[in-house]
């Protein structure tokens, strides 16, 4: 599996923008882009994912660079309901092992929301 | 619509005692797995399921046992619990294809976990 490179931990302001790096040079072409974050005490849940484009959602935006070597989760106007471990996670669409696409997790990057 | 369910939440065991973790969901996916996760580590794949009757080992299987009798259960067993199996553990559930109309379908639903304890 290509690896992600995220850095340990980020600390943003209450309502300001926060921008997670994640670095991917050796991404496939086939390679989905996938972003999870896991609040204190509770289970992952997906943010959002993308392929080649930039995409948008209710959570948050993706930024993938043109050589894809690299992307930014954006979150526009953090919340304190914001701190959490961003997963920056690659899922190859053409790989199976029987038929189940893995999720390998990372350390992620432990983001604190100051108030 | 509740998701993925863990049961229990919390669990004490003595070194050597057996149990049962028990993953159930309601979104008709078709597969399953099952997470551990430990202080300072990323979560590690132990098993996993891609469909009633069918399972798969992970990366860390060893000391595990699972079963998934049925689509909507993935059931994973500790035959003789040791301190090392200490840790929080996490369900998930997925479709087998990406369901791109709806993105936040295409990705894994994770249940709250079962916080394990061995002494």
């Amino acid at each position: 599996d290509a690896k992600t490179t995220q850095p340990n931990s980020m600390e943003s302001n209450e309502e300001e923008p926060v921008h997670l790096p994640c670095n991917h040079s050796t991404i496939s072409g086939t390679d989905y882009i996938h972003w999870y974050r896991q609040l204190p005490s509770q289970g992952p849940e997906y943010v959002i994912h993308g392929l080649t484009s930039n995409v948008n959602n209710r959570m948050a935006s993706l930024a993938i660079a043109e050589d894809r070597k690299s992307s930014t989760l954006i979150l526009h106007r953090a919340t304190l309901r914001d701190a959490a471990v961003y997963y920056c996670i690659l899922r190859d669409l053409l790989f199976l092992i029987q038929g189940a696409q893995k999720l390998v997790f990372g350390q992620g990057t432990r983001l604190t929301i100051n108030p | 619509n509740a998701g993925v369910t863990q049961t229990p939440k919390f669990r004490v065991l003595k070194t050597g005692q057996s149990m049962t973790l028990l993953c159930a969901q309601d979104m008709n996916h078709e597969y399953m797995y099952w997470y551990r996760q430990d202080p300072g580590m990323g979560l590690r794949l132990i098993h996993y399921s891609v469909g009633e009757g069918t399972t798969a080992k992970g990366e860390v299987p060893d000391g595990y046992n699972v079963s998934r009798l049925k689509k909507q259960n993935f059931l994973l067993g500790l035959e003789s619990a040791a301190p090392s199996q200490t840790s929080v553990y996490f369900c998930a559930s997925s479709y087998s294809e990406p369901r791109d109309e709806s993105p936040r379908l295409y990705g894994y639903t994770f249940g709250s976990g079962t916080r394990l304890t061995v002494v």
